[in-house]
């Protein structure tokens, strides 16, 4: 069954560092999506990617946070300066797009630890 | 703007008990909603999901949710819990085609 994948599973940075996280959305999937966790808290959204170009985005996602798809395969969110408090989990998600309602499939997320 | 709240951060149950998870939801369009596990260290699963059509949703091991819209409500239940059933469970909501609103989750405890 096709899965969404995620790299690296935990990266550890230290605080002022850029880092780009990589995910492999399911193939023929149309949008993508980034989400995050810190740790003990609930999921909340970053951002979603359409048609090669930002369709939504949450007040979490300023401009230190930027989104590619570098090319047909690979999605990724590249975090330009990190804090401390960018230390959570973050998940890649993709959905068919036939369906609007269709439900978004999850990575298995990738563990930024910014010390 | 939609919102989710789940009733209760933490239940336990014990094995063979019925499961009940609470989400209540607030939105100003019909909504569509969901159900994600997450065991430990892993990603999110979807149980099950209401889009339109019949309020009872089935999903994947033995869960169901019934869509109430005159309560806001989209309670997850299971008649007979097993130890595997133990994880983190969200609720989240979104409208066609946006991002989902995620709950603040409910650890379920599941004991011998």
């Amino acid at each position: 069954e096709p899965e969404v994948t995620q790299t690296p599973s935990h990266q550890v940075t230290q605080m002022g560092q850029e880092v780009i996280l990589r995910c492999v959305p399911i193939s023929n999937h149309l949008y993508f999506y980034w989400y995050r966790q810190i740790l003990g808290q609930k999921v909340e959204f970053l951002v979603s990617f359409y048609n090669n170009e930002i369709s939504e985005k949450s007040e979490i996602f300023d401009d230190q946070f930027s989104v590619e798809r570098p090319d047909g395969s690979n999605f990724t969110l590249k975090i330009r300066s990190t804090k401390l408090e960018d230390s959570a989990m973050y998940f890649c998600a993709s959905r068919p797009g036939r369906d609007r309602g269709n439900e978004q499939y999850f990575g298995p997320g990738t563990r930024l630890t910014v010390t | 703007a939609q919102s989710v709240t789940q009733l209760g951060s933490h239940v336990s149950v014990s094995e063979g008990a019925l499961v009940l998870l609470r989400c209540n939801y607030s939105s100003s369009v019909p909504p569509y909603l969901f159900w994600y596990v997450q065991y430990p260290n892993q990603g999110l699963q979807l149980l099950l999901k209401y889009t339109t059509g019949a309020t009872l949703v089935k999903g994947i091991n033995g869960f169901e949710a019934e869509f109430k819209k005159s309560e806001t409500s989209f309670h997850l239940t299971k008649p007979s819990a097993h130890m595997s059933d133990a994880a983190e469970y969200f609720c989240a909501v979104s409208q066609a085609g946006t991002a989902l609103i995620f709950g603040k989750g409910t650890t379920l405890s599941v004991s011998s």
